[in-house]
């Protein structure tokens, strides 16, 4: 079952902040967050383990709420640079253990203006 | 680090033709992954393969797919006959999986139109 992600696009000035949501209707065990450039490959961004954690990177940070079976990304002070599509990729694989079989969001096409 | 290598990088063709593309994963990734990314959609998993062993193909058609990796490295993705809905970008992707949930490396793609 794909994740849903919203919203499907965002527009921003630089220096304004965004949050993209990834919602499972299964339980989730892992989500990766990745961005993809036009005519690029998906980039890694981070990764998130049950448990509730949050993690950050640089002005990008994410949260994973088991519970809620959902992961927010959220990006803060937006520079041109984070202009691209974001993808959330989930494992529910009821073991815990990924071995890489990911199931992407539609993805969350961001672009920043100047 | 040499990334993932791809190739073609473009490809064209007409429907019913056949056509393969080639991936080379980061050296010493053991698990190899093909994923189909339909415009505006998000990557979809074919097929992944441990060193030189299929661990999963469930969503791969295989009346039309196939796909092999060589020696536990390289690996072609080859689609006969082909159909208008292929069209697609074609990513690769390799993984260390040294640990439990590593992270994926992608190649650029190869961009399909079936004519």
């Amino acid at each position: 079952q794909q994740p849903v992600q919203s919203p499907q696009a965002v527009i921003l000035r630089e220096g304004e902040d965004a949050v993209i949501n990834c919602s499972s209707s299964k339980a989730l065990y892992s989500v990766h967050w990745y961005r993809q450039k036009h005519g690029e490959a998906p980039v890694f961004l981070m990764i998130l383990l049950k448990g509730g954690e949050q993690k950050g990177h640089d002005k990008i940070s994410a949260s994973f709420n088991e519970k809620k079976q959902q992961s927010s990304l959220y990006l803060t002070a937006s520079q041109l640079s984070y202009s691209g599509t974001y993808f959330c990729g989930t494992d529910n694989n009821a073991g815990g253990t990924s071995y890489g079989k990911l199931t992407f969001g539609q993805g969350t096409i961001l672009t920043v203006h100047p | 680090e040499a990334g993932v290598a791809q190739s073609p990088r473009y490809k064209i063709i007409e429907k019913r033709q056949s056509v393969a593309f080639w991936c080379n994963p980061i050296s010493g990734h053991a698990t190899l992954y093909w994923y189909q990314q339909i415009l505006g959609q998000g990557p979809k998993l074919l097929i992944q393969f441990q060193n030189n062993g299929v661990v999963d193909d469930s969503q791969l058609p295989k009346d039309r797919f196939s796909a092999e990796r060589l020696k536990g490295v390289d690996s072609t993705l080859k689609i006969q006959p082909a159909k208008l809905e292929d069209s697609a970008v074609y990513l690769c992707a390799s993984s260390p999986m040294t640990a439990v949930n590593e992270k994926l490396f992608f190649g650029s793609g190869t961009q399909l139109s079936v004519l």
